[in-house]
């Protein structure tokens, strides 16, 4: 069974880090891209960025270029989300999910990023 | 504002038929692959279609996609009051070099 674990939520001030992580299981995590959305307080889903299977390709979302960066661990079948500069903007629920066949086939719980001061 | 147009909410009442339209444009929609979403309230979504029309293993058929041009649309027939939750559609945009969502819709069954 696929599953995916996201960690490392939680209170930032504005301008402060954060480094998310999710441990994936269940299936050969070095064999698929993966990606990170996420949906602020009752809104809709925005996707962040994504990273091909050796790391060798990321895409980001404008809103995130030069403040985020995606990066996995494939010996520890895990994915991270480093997260700099931190804006109010920026607070919500962060899902990593799997990618395969052009579409996010599974998604962890979510971990929820709040940046207030 | 979304680059993927949806309608903010539809409804319709058990045992009928709803669609969801998705809009886009010809760097998203119209040269990529569409998937859509189901996310019941407090949890993480769900994937229902993806390569504009294929369900993944376990998803019933009365879930169904289809893509014409610009435009992608979601139907779920027989409707249930499990149903109830919010729906969108994404794809990757070859402009932007980024993925990118709909609004959502809000599906209510009266």
């Amino acid at each position: 069974e696929v599953q995916l674990v996201e960690s490392g939520g939680g209170l930032v001030q504005p301008g402060g880090s954060l480094r998310l992580s999710c441990a994936a299981s269940g299936y050969t995590f070095r064999n698929y891209w993966m990606s990170w959305v996420r949906q602020a307080p009752g809104k809709g889903l925005e996707w962040v960025a994504n990273i091909k299977e050796d790391g060798s390709e990321k895409y980001y979302v404008d809103s995130v270029k030069g403040r985020f960066t995606i990066s996995r661990d494939n010996a520890k079948n895990s994915l991270y989300l480093q997260m700099n500069s931190l804006r109010a903007e920026d607070t919500a629920v962060y899902y990593c999910a799997r990618d395969h066949d052009h579409a996010s086939d599974h998604w962890g719980q979510g971990t929820l990023v709040t940046v207030s001061s | 504002q979304s680059v993927l147009t949806q309608p903010p909410s539809v409804s319709a009442a058990p045992g009928q038929k709803v669609t969801i339209s998705c809009s886009g444009s010809s760097s998203n929609i119209g040269n990529n692959y569409v998937s859509w979403f189901q996310q019941l309230p407090g949890t993480a979504p769900k994937l229902l279609i993806y390569d504009n029309y294929k369900r993944p293993s376990g998803i019933p058929d009365r879930f169904s996609g289809s893509k014409s041009g610009t435009s992608a649309t979601l139907g779920i027939t027989g409707l249930q009051t499990g149903d109830e939750a919010d729906y969108y559609c994404g794809v990757w945009d070859s402009s932007l070099s980024a993925g990118v969502f709909g609004g959502g819709t809000k599906l209510t069954v009266l």
